[in-house]
């Protein structure tokens, strides 16, 4: 099917820890991707996007590569702050384009 | 700049009274409109979407409707609410089909 798989949560870091949120997609095609971030009670923000195989995208300190070969866009960090705790959402757009397909979020909580 | 705008931003309401939530787009022109339902611990679950002026496409049977009596106008509704109604409410926008997805603040629904 066509679907999104991220690890489940909730994941709880200390300070300066590195992080790894895994995703992987399945579709027909190679579809962008994406990583939105939801702060707590509010909505999502987009915070980094690969449009085709090999590209990475990246900001405010996270990265993400896409992979075709593992289809996998893993979301990585060297070094969390107490300020990204939030629920990590990774994505994919459908192939008519009118869709997007979410995974199920992951928590994180980063401890100072 | 676009910007995209929900209202209300939290809404308590009985089993059994109607629902109206509003989302306007501002700074833009014929964008692709969203609404999703995240439920607690949930992912997103795509509702209705857009493509244009009075086009509604319908991804999950329920007793939500959505219209969109105005270009930059998505409007959510339902006759009778239900307590599975209960929920985050996200509106979203894209420029055309295939674009990066942008959210609103979104509105938390509670039916009591």
């Amino acid at each position: 099917g066509n679907s999104v798989t991220q690890m489940e949560g909730p994941v709880t870091l200390s300070e300066e820890a590195f992080l790894t949120i895994n995703c992987t997609y399945t579709a027909t095609g190679y579809p962008s991707l994406f990583w939105y971030v939801q702060y707590p009670g509010e909505g999502l923000q987009l915070l980094l996007k690969a449009t085709k195989a090999d590209d990475k995208g990246s900001n405010k300190g996270f990265e993400a590569t896409y992979r075709k070969e593992t289809t996998s866009f893993h979301l990585e960090k060297g070094s969390v702050q107490v300020s990204d705790s939030a629920v990590y959402f990774c994505a994919r757009i459908s192939n008519t384009g009118n869709q997007f397909y979410f995974g199920t979020g992951t928590s994180l909580t980063v401890i100072p | 700049s676009q910007t995209i705008h929900q209202w209300p931003a939290t809404l308590v309401q009985p089993v059994g009274s109607p629902l109206s939530l509003e989302c306007t787009v501002e700074g833009t022109s014929n964008p692709n409109l969203y609404w999703y339902r995240q439920a607690a611990g949930r992912g997103l679950q795509l509702l209705f979407y857009s493509v244009g002026i009075g086009q509604i496409s319908s991804e999950v049977p329920q007793n939500l409707s959505a219209s969109r009596p105005q270009d930059r106008q998505f409007i959510l509704s339902s006759k009778k609410l239900l307590l599975s109604d209960s929920g985050f409410y996200l509106c979203a926008w894209s420029q055309g089909s295939g674009g990066t997805q942008y959210f609103g603040p979104g509105t938390r629904l509670l039916v009591l």
